[in-house]
């Protein structure tokens, strides 16, 4: 199976902010990287696709980098609903995995 | 807008058999190009890929469960099910059904989820 490594684990931070996620597979996947959004109690929500594809309705201060073993999500200008728990699942290979979360708080 | 709902027991006993259906509105699930998919997440922790199965009926299983998943569709319906055999505590989660959408393979729509508890 391929191991996805999300850093860091959990992250403060204010609103108007920019954070970056950064997430690792523990082999090549291209760009076979989708990212999600998970609230609390809640469904995750597909934020990006193929690694930087922006998923239809999603606000365009989400942005997706990287190919290969390494990708980044980067919110610019953090606002307050985007405090929440966010998913980087590979697409490359069956079993898709995902990262074990990198929990947004507020600062 | 496609909507997925999953329902079934909330309290199954150990060493029987969880059973999940996910009912799909809002688009046809025999359409090409998606595959029906479980995901599971273990309280306070991670998902997991369960499974997924096209309309045609072609099945793939995460291996760690292989041998205790029966994924169905019933395309009359417009749902498909989850079947997991052998349950124990190990298996209490909430369990979402998602589709994927095929080539990235995404889960694009997911279902509410509903927690699964197992407990005698």
């Amino acid at each position: 199976d391929i191991q996805m490594t999300q850093s860091p684990s959990s992250l403060s931070a204010s609103v108007g902010d920019t954070v970056t996620i950064t997430c690792r597979a523990s082999q090549y996947i291209s760009t076979y990287l989708n990212w999600y959004q998970q609230e609390p109690g809640r469904a995750p929500v597909l934020l990006i696709y193929a690694a930087s594809t922006l998923q239809s309705g999603v606000p365009s201060r989400f942005s997706g980098s990287g190919s290969g073993t390494d990708f980044t999500l980067t919110i610019s200008s953090l606002e307050s609903e985007d405090f929440a728990t966010y998913y980087c699942q590979q697409g490359y290979s069956i079993p898709f995995t995902f990262g074990q979360g990198t929990k947004l708080e507020i600062k | 807008q496609v909507q997925l709902q999953e329902s079934g027991p909330r309290l199954v006993k150990p060493s029987q058999t969880l059973s999940l259906t996910c009912a799909v509105s809002g688009g046809s699930i025999s359409s090409g190009g998606y595959y029906w998919s479980w995901i599971r997440q273990h309280p306070e922790k991670g998902l997991e890929w369960i499974g997924y199965i096209s309309y045609s009926g072609n099945t793939y299983y995460n291996p760690s469960l292989r041998s205790r998943i029966i994924i169905s569709i019933d395309t009359s319906k417009n749902q498909f099910s989850l079947k997991l055999s052998s349950v124990t505590a190990a298996d209490t989660a909430v369990y979402y059904c998602a589709r994927l959408i095929n080539g990235y393979n995404y889960f694009d729509y997911w279902g509410q989820g509903t927690l699964v508890t197992v407990s005698s």
